[in-house]
């Protein structure tokens, strides 16, 4: 079965850089989820999209923007890159935003920051 | 704001042995609680999801169970094995279906 593919799977950057992780949701699943998951922490959830809409906003900071296009792929754009935003990030799907729809994660970007 | 605890944080057991994962959350207006596996530095596994009007769910060696009342889930894992070594998430659905996670159990089994 199909399931959420993320890219790149590894992104190295500079301080200060930008960088763009993608999302492609399951096939027909139109609610997408990003999260964040520091070394040694859980994930903290970022912001996430129905219908292209954002639909809930979490931990995000002003320097990360997203969205979410007409074939419900997502892109997580962050600029001025900090050591901090090492982590793996990751993206999850749902047929649904409601309470209760399963969602799938996908492999994870690591991204590291140098 | 809901909170997750996860407890214990790390577990060793031997293998074949029955075991026992503990979750606990604050905010009982819980709409679903899931619990996933995830291998080092690897993705997160969805095992099963309870919606908030179910008390248990079961696959194959894995039952979980949820009490909103007392806010807790519990993932039981039976005759385990080696494979099973992961952490093991649970993680609270709220409005929206954001999830929110506990910090996780290492789990060791040892042939």
């Amino acid at each position: 079965a199909a399931g959420v593919i993320q890219s790149p799977r590894h992104l190295i950057k500079e301080k200060r850089e930008t960088a763009t992780l993608k999302c492609y949701p399951i096939p027909r699943h139109d609610t997408v989820y990003w999260y964040q998951q520091g070394p040694g922490q859980d994930p903290q959830f970022l912001i996430s999209f129905y219908e292209k809409m954002q639909s809930d906003k979490g931990s995000i900071p002003d320097r990360f923007s997203a969205q979410q296009f007409s074939d419900y792929h997502s892109e997580l754009n962050m600029s001025s890159l900090e050591l901090g935003d090492s982590a793996l990030y990751f993206c999850a799907s749902s047929l649904g935003a409601g309470g209760g729809d399963t969602q799938y994660f996908g492999p994870g970007t690591r991204l590291t920051v140098l | 704001k809901q909170e997750v605890t996860q407890i214990p944080a790390a577990l060793s057991v031997p293998e074949g042995e029955n075991l026992v994962l503990n979750c606990s959350f604050t905010d009982s207006a819980i709409y679903n609680l899931q619990w996933f596996r995830q291998d080092p530095g690897k993705g997160l596994t969805s095992l099963l999801l309870i919606q908030s009007s179910q008390r248990e769910q079961t696959s194959g060696r894995l039952n979980a169970s949820l009490d909103k009342s007392s806010g807790r889930s519990t993932l039981y894992i039976a005759a385990s094995q080696p494979g099973d070594s992961a952490t093991y998430l649970c993680a609270g659905g709220g409005a929206g279906n954001m999830l929110t996670f506990g910090g996780g159990t290492r789990l060791m089994v040892k042939p």
